[in-house]
């Protein structure tokens, strides 16, 4: 099973902040990686795919880059409504398997 | 719109058996991969099983294989999930996910709760 390692675990960060969440496959999964976020008591909402193409509807202030097993999220310009859980996944082959989350908290 | 609707959650007994739903809108149902996810109290997602359009592929985790079926119904635009023998361990919210062509997950369901407990 390939592994992911997300990167930090808790992220305390203020509204217009630029924060980064590094996420990291324990093979090459080329670009078959999403960022998903989770709020509070939500259902999980899916934002960028293939590592880098953001969902539709989703905000430009997020990002994704890498390829390979080295993957990075960005927000530039936090928002109060960002304040969530994110999680790496890959989808290159089953089974599917998911980091472990990191907590983006109000500083 | 597309929407997933979970149901057929609730509290079951260990070693009882328990069927949620999903019932999908607002796309066409039978072009899709669908798939389902858990998260346990307080924990991350995992993924639990798929399948492809037809239904005729189908997936599992090593954690549930043997006594989780997925399945679908073109015709009601439905995805199940039959859990047999259930422990303690797959008490979760399980979400249904539709499957984009390229393998990711680009709508989730609300989510239904699976309470194993005596």
């Amino acid at each position: 099973d390939i592994q992911m390692t997300q990167s930090p675990s808790s992220l305390s960060a203020s509204v217009g902040d630029r924060v980064t969440i590094t996420c990291r496959a324990s093979q090459d999964i080329s670009n078959y990686l999403v960022w998903i976020q989770q709020k509070s008591g939500k259902a999980p909402k899916s934002l960028i795919y293939a590592a880098s193409s953001l969902q539709s509807g989703v905000p430009s202030r997020f990002s994704g880059s890498g390829s390979g097993t080295d993957f990075t999220l960005t927000i530039s310009g936090l928002q109060p409504e960002d304040f969530a859980t994110y999680y790496c996944q890959q989808y290159i082959s089953y089974p599917y398997t998911f980091g472990q989350g990191t907590k983006l908290e109000i500083k | 719109e597309v929407q997933l609707t979970e149901s057929g959650g609730g509290l079951v007994q260990p070693g009882g058996s328990l069927r949620l739903s999903c019932a999908a809108s607002g796309f066409s149902f039978n072009s899709f991969g669908m798939s389902w996810v858990r998260q346990a109290p307080g924990k991350g997602l995992e993924w639990v099983s798929s399948l492809s359009e037809s239904g005729g592929n189908t997936y599992y985790a090593d954690s549930v294989k043997g006594r989780f079926t997925i399945s679908r119904d073109n015709s009601q635009n439905t995805l199940y999930l039959q859990m047999n023998s259930l422990r303690a361990e797959d008490t979760a919210v399980y979400y249904c996910a539709r499957r984009f062509w390229s393998g990711y997950f680009d709508y989730w369901g609300q989510g239904s709760l699976v309470t194993v407990s005596s």
